[in-house]
């Protein structure tokens, strides 16, 4: 039963460039969580999506980022014209549901580094 | 502001020694998470706690809800080098289990 699944691990990135970043939840999970850590910084939630609709992306910069949960396909994380301060650690989580503890379960975190 | 306050910030051991590590909250919880973060790796969940005065053994590790559900504690007997990381613990407040309160984490380091 394979993991929260994140690709790519790292990516790096010129100032401008564009960013997409993707996670795949656990097998039987319908909820997905983005969050962005930065050093000696806690995790910050940034959006709440399930299949096809965004619950709450109050965490989310209002310009530039965006997040879908398609029904088909990983949830992905998209930042357009990347700047310096979108360096960060992004995780993905995910749970079954509201209906349990819902609990989160983390991926490994793709490490952006924008130059 | 719903705030979960985690102490110490960070604390460095020998080990063998025994250490107790807080979170602690203003609000109540309907249940508190604890995770433990190594460098370059995500949270890996340790345990959920959902009843007030609950204690969860995890081997070395104890874990304790407190009775009005306002904070919890790690407690970690014969710490091990491999304990070594950043532990955070994370709630949900009363009412709404949608989203996550977390906290800023404790790091250990666990000399040999």
């Amino acid at each position: 039963n394979a993991g929260v699944m994140q690709n790519p691990r790292h990516l790096v990135r010129r100032r401008g460039q564009e960013a997409r970043l993707r996670c795949s939840p656990m097998k039987g999970h319908s909820h997905v969580y983005w969050y962005r850590q930065l050093p000696e910084e806690g995790l910050k939630f940034m959006v709440y999506l399930q299949k096809e609709n965004i619950i709450d992306e109050s965490g989310m910069p209002k310009e530039r980022f965006s997040a879908e949960f398609p029904k088909e396909g990983p949830s992905i994380l998209r930042i357009q014209q990347v700047v310096r301060g979108d360096s960060a650690a992004y995780f993905c989580a995910s749970s079954p549901g509201l209906d349990s503890y819902n609990e989160q379960f983390f991926g490994p975190g793709t490490r952006l580094t924008v130059l | 502001t719903q705030l979960l306050e985690q102490s110490p910030q960070f604390l460095s051991i020998q080990e063998g020694e025994n250490l107790t590590v807080y979170c602690n909250s203003s609000s109540v919880f309907s249940s508190l998470q604890w995770y433990r973060q190594e460098p370059g790796e995500g949270p890996v969940l340790l345990v959920t706690v959902v009843t007030g005065g609950e204690v969860k053994k995890l081997k070395r590790l104890t874990f304790q809800f407190g009775d009005a559900r306002k904070d919890s504690s790690l407690h970690i007997t014969a710490a091990q080098t491999g304990d070594t990381g950043l532990y955070l613990c994370a709630g949900y407040s009363a009412g709404n289990n949608r989203k996550l309160i977390w906290g800023l984490g404790t790091s250990l380091a666990v000399n040999p």
